[in-house]
């Protein structure tokens, strides 16, 4: 039972190349979100995923896409880097029945965008 | 608007003391309080929680208050170790509002040897 994993571990980008995040859960939850976390401004949500086949909008959204693949993996999209979005991406699931849910987090992907 | 707030960003604590560390919010309708401890290079994890049915929650050496008419809780780890030296996140949930947690922005916690 590996949790929450996520690929890769560290990527370096030039501005305006694109990437694909990825995350995989397998404790069979509904519900997975990607933050990012910065330096003095916590985990901030990008977006999230209530259920396999939905998708909506968190705090930061802009410059990126997600897609939940199946009820496993959700990746996160940067079409277009930017040096802004350097930053620590972090993919978390829960069971997603809205009751006081934990949630539980991936090791993080290290972005830099030169 | 900074719905939940760590006003502290350290905290350095002797090794064997108490480690007391605090979060304020401002949204009535939050319901669900948590705190993840976060090692660098790692990623969060679940260190305890506290429904607002409640005012104190105890897991060992982690006990967390919460005073819902102060909007305030507190983290008290008895006695402090030289590995809960970490980022601690205070988080608070809406139930039913498709579960999306505000974080707080962190507290460093140092614990002395």
């Amino acid at each position: 039972n590996a949790g929450v994993t996520q690929t890769p571990k560290f990527q370096v980008l030039k501005t305006g190349q694109s990437m694909t995040l990825q995350c995989a859960q397998d404790m069979n939850h509904n519900s997975m979100y990607w933050y990012r976390q910065d330096p003095g401004m916590g985990l901030r949500l990008i977006y999230y995923s209530a259920s396999e086949g939905t998708t909506d909008k968190g705090e930061v959204p802009n410059g990126y896409n997600v897609s939940r693949l199946n009820k496993r993996e959700f990746s996160l999209r940067l079409e277009s880097a930017a040096p802004s979005q350097t930053s620590v991406y972090f993919c978390a699931s829960s069971d997603g029945d809205w009751l006081q849910e934990t949630q539980y987090f991936g090791p993080g992907t290290r972005l830099l965008v030169l | 608007d900074q719905q939940v707030k760590q006003n502290s960003p350290s905290l350095s604590v002797q090794e064997g003391r108490i480690s007391i560390l605090n979060c304020d919010y401002t949204n009535s309708m939050f319901d669900y309080f948590l705190w993840y401890k976060k090692y660098p290079a790692e990623g969060p994890t679940f260190l305890i929680s506290i429904s607002s049915i409640k005012d104190k929650n105890e897991d060992g050496r982690f006990t967390v208050f919460l005073n819902k008419s102060a909007k305030h809780l507190s983290l008290h780890i008895v006695p402090s170790q030289p590995g809960d030296s970490a980022v601690y996140f205070c988080a608070a949930d809406q139930t039913g509002a498709n579960s999306k947690l505000t974080f707080g922005k962190g507290i460093t916690l140092s614990v002395r040897p």
